[in-house]
């Protein structure tokens, strides 16, 4: 099963907006990435967020964790038609630094941003 | 571009073959990871690699193997290949291997089985 689970699963907004994309996991984590994907292309990394952070800012792109709730959010402001892409939060589970590179990806949020 | 490079583009072929995928780390990245996107699997990871060695195995099947070689690319080979085998095979790289990296993904290789 995923790890991750985004919600909503598919958003469509205008040139402008604001898009926020969540992402539910559900074992201990040491930290939690977001990757974009345009149409059946490769991954590109987006932002990093590591188990002892609660905010990170990249850009237009704004990330939250809450351990607590073991749950993320991807913000991205201003949103242009080439956000247009589907975005993946991924997880690696295990404690220290020594844990493999397992990603565990969830099935990712359709954006669509209509020019 | 992420630096990974994956070979080939685009692979189509009939069930019951085998073929061979390869991958070329970033310049410096000693692990690479593969990962299989399918429509109702989503994105999967198979198998990493560490300089040669394996270092962890997910969801890979016993039909698939994979190999990483001293000059650190790498090989994935699928065999007795299925219709539910048809997907997008993507290959990954980072520096040491560890929960702690960003993994940089190559465009994948999209095999189509008939």
């Amino acid at each position: 099963s995923q790890q991750g689970e985004e919600d909503p699963q598919a958003l469509s907004i205008q040139e402008g907006e604001n898009a926020t994309m969540n992402c539910s996991y559900k074992t201990s984590i040491n930290n939690l990435q977001w990757y974009r994907q345009n149409s059946g292309r490769g991954l590109v990394h987006l932002i990093l967020i590591r188990s002892n952070e609660r905010e990170k800012h990249s850009g237009r792109l704004r990330v939250t964790l809450d351990t607590s709730k073991k749950s993320s959010s991807l913000l991205i402001t201003a949103s242009r038609a080439a956000d247009t892409a589907s975005y993946f939060c991924a997880t690696y589970a295990g404690a220290g630094g020594t844990s493999y590179g397992k990603l565990t990806f969830g099935q990712g949020t359709i954006l669509t941003v209509h020019p | 571009d992420s630096g990974v490079t994956q070979t080939p583009k685009h692979l189509i072929t009939a069930t019951g073959q085998r073929v061979t995928l390869r991958c070329s780390p970033r310049s410096g990245d000693l692990s690479v990871y593969w990962y299989q996107q399918s429509l109702d699997q989503g994105l999967q990871f198979l198998i990493q690699y560490y300089n040669g060695e394996e270092r962890a195995k997910g969801n890979i099947l016993e039909r698939f193997s994979a190999q990483q070689f001293p000059d650190l690319h790498s090989e994935l080979n699928l065999s007795s290949l299925e219709l539910g085998d048809s997907a997008l095979y993507f290959c990954a790289s980072s520096v040491l291997g560890t929960a702690q990296e960003t993994q940089y993904f190559g465009p994948g290789t999209r095999l189509l089985v008939l």
